[in-house]
């Protein structure tokens, strides 16, 4: 049974400042792996897709890597900024139609 | 090109009344997924559906919970004889394709956030 666990559960920290976000899924054999950005009472926002084939994503500040032999996903966020504040969310498909859900980070920017 | 529509946003029920939830995917998918988010946890998938059938629906309870995806119309979850545990954040999702095993990208909705009193 796929299980995604995200570490931490929780981050804040100081504007401007790396940051790095894990997660990690129990069983390797995934189709692809999705990093989202959940807002206080919004919906989901779809951040990096990484297919099973590649090693990561980029997109603007945000890097994705993938090591599925681990079972291993970071989410590199460059100088980040107070708009980055948000809970986010790991995802892994390991094939069918069901998309496995880490609990979330959530990251606190402070200006 | 409207996003993933969800209605309504918020949604209040006394224990034993029904919950209708409505989702419209975006223009040109096909396939609609709803997941189910209780508080301080990650979101739990409950079912997928195309256009008038069930593809999968192992991640919904048993008894008083049905999902439907009309010809016509929106996608509907539909919650009978509700209990204060159904009280959660339920999302929608839909995608343009579904290759065999695999699973695109997901759009979501904002999600309806019913509230069983």
């Amino acid at each position: 049974k796929q299980e995604v666990t995200q570490i931490p559960a929780a981050l804040s920290v100081p504007e401007g400042e790396n940051l790095v976000l894990n997660c990690s899924f129990t069983d390797s054999a995934i189709y692809n792996l999705q990093w989202f950005r959940q807002d206080p009472g919004k919906g989901l926002t779809s951040l990096l897709l990484i297919q099973s084939s590649q090693r990561e994503q980029t997109s603007g500040r945000l890097n994705a890597s993938l090591d599925k032999s681990s079972g291993r996903s970071t989410l590199y966020i460059a100088a980040s900024q107070p708009g980055d504040s948000a809970t986010y969310l790991c995802a892994v498909n390991t094939g069918g139609f069901k998309t496995i859900f880490g609990a979330g980070t959530r990251l606190f920017v402070k200006a | 090109n409207a996003g993933v529509m969800q209605n309504p946003r918020h949604l209040v029920r006394r224990r034993g009344q029904e919950a209708r939830l409505r989702c419209s995917p975006m223009k040109g998918h096909s396939h609609v997924y709803w997941y189910r988010q209780l508080p301080e946890e990650g979101l739990k998938f409950m079912v997928y559906l195309q256009k008038e059938n069930i593809i999968d629906e192992s991640g919904m309870p048993k008894e008083r919970f049905s999902a439907e995806f009309p010809k016509e119309g929106p996608s509907i979850l539909r919650i009978q004889q509700v209990v204060r545990g159904d009280s959660a954040a339920y999302f929608c999702a839909s995608s343009p394709l579904q290759l065999a095993g695999q699973t695109d990208t997901q759009y979501f909705g904002p999600g309806t956030r019913l509230t069983v009193l």
